[in-house]
């Protein structure tokens, strides 16, 4: 089946730390694929996003994320976490062919940063 | 750009009465118009996928009678929920996808939180 899986429901890290959130997909072909955030009671914000092209693609707030064909995977990064980062994290994806252009949505990562 | 507004950003009612909840696309035209429910602490459930102009799609398993959507306009659409009852109590998020977009991308609204007494 279709899907797509954020292996961590939860993250804790310190803040300065590295942080690597993972999501991988299940799907036929190459997805477009996103990252968002979302803050308690807040709507989502586009982290980054990947369509074609360089597989390492920059965001915002000092965010990217690297797309793997071979392991199915789009996982975010970021060098040095701030404490401002801790947040709901949404991987997506819609299919290249969709009319619909229905995403498909990750579990969720719950990130905490601590000092 | 691409900024898509939802109102209101909380709405309280009592059970039995109808809450409408409005998004808009402030500076496009969204030829599809998406709606999500959140519970606390879970991801994303589409509800809905609604064109200007026609009937909107619903996702299996919900209610179209009880959670009606009206896309009006290229930067309107609306949800109703009727005869709310506490169960439908939720975080409701709407999605705009722009019109002719390549990439199928949605911009979110910031979410109406609707608590049903």
């Amino acid at each position: 089946a279709q899907s797509v899986t954020q292996p961590d429901i939860h993250i804790t890290v310190s803040e300065g730390a590295s942080l690597e959130l993972r999501c991988n997909y299940s799907y036929g072909a190459t997805p477009y694929l996103f990252w968002y955030v979302q803050s308690p009671g807040q709507g989502l914000q586009l982290l980054l996003k990947y369509f074609s092209g360089d597989t390492l693609v920059q965001g915002i707030k000092g965010f990217e994320a690297e797309f793997k064909r071979s392991q199915s995977s789009f996982n975010l990064r970021k060098p040095s976490v701030h404490w401002s980062d801790a947040a709901e994290y949404f991987c997506a994806v819609v299919l290249i062919t969709s009319n619909t252009g229905k995403l498909i949505f990750g579990q969720g990562t719950t990130l905490q940063v601590k000092p | 750009g691409a900024v898509v507004s939802q109102h209101p950003s909380r709405v309280i009612c009592k059970s039995g009465t109808s809450v409408k909840i409005e998004c808009r696309s402030l500076d496009f035209q969204a030829t599809t118009m998406f709606w999500y429910r959140q519970f606390p602490k879970q991801s994303l459930m589409l509800m809905a996928t609604s064109n200007e102009g026609s009937k909107a799609t619903y996702e299996q398993g919900v209610e179209k009678d009880k959670f009606l959507i009206n896309h009006a306009s290229l930067t309107l659409s609306t949800l109703t929920v009727t005869s709310a009852h506490p169960e439908d109590s939720s975080f409701y998020i709407c999605s705009a996808r722009m019109a002719g977009a390549l990439y199928n991308e949605q911009f979110f609204g910031p979410g109406t939180r609707l608590t049903v007494l």
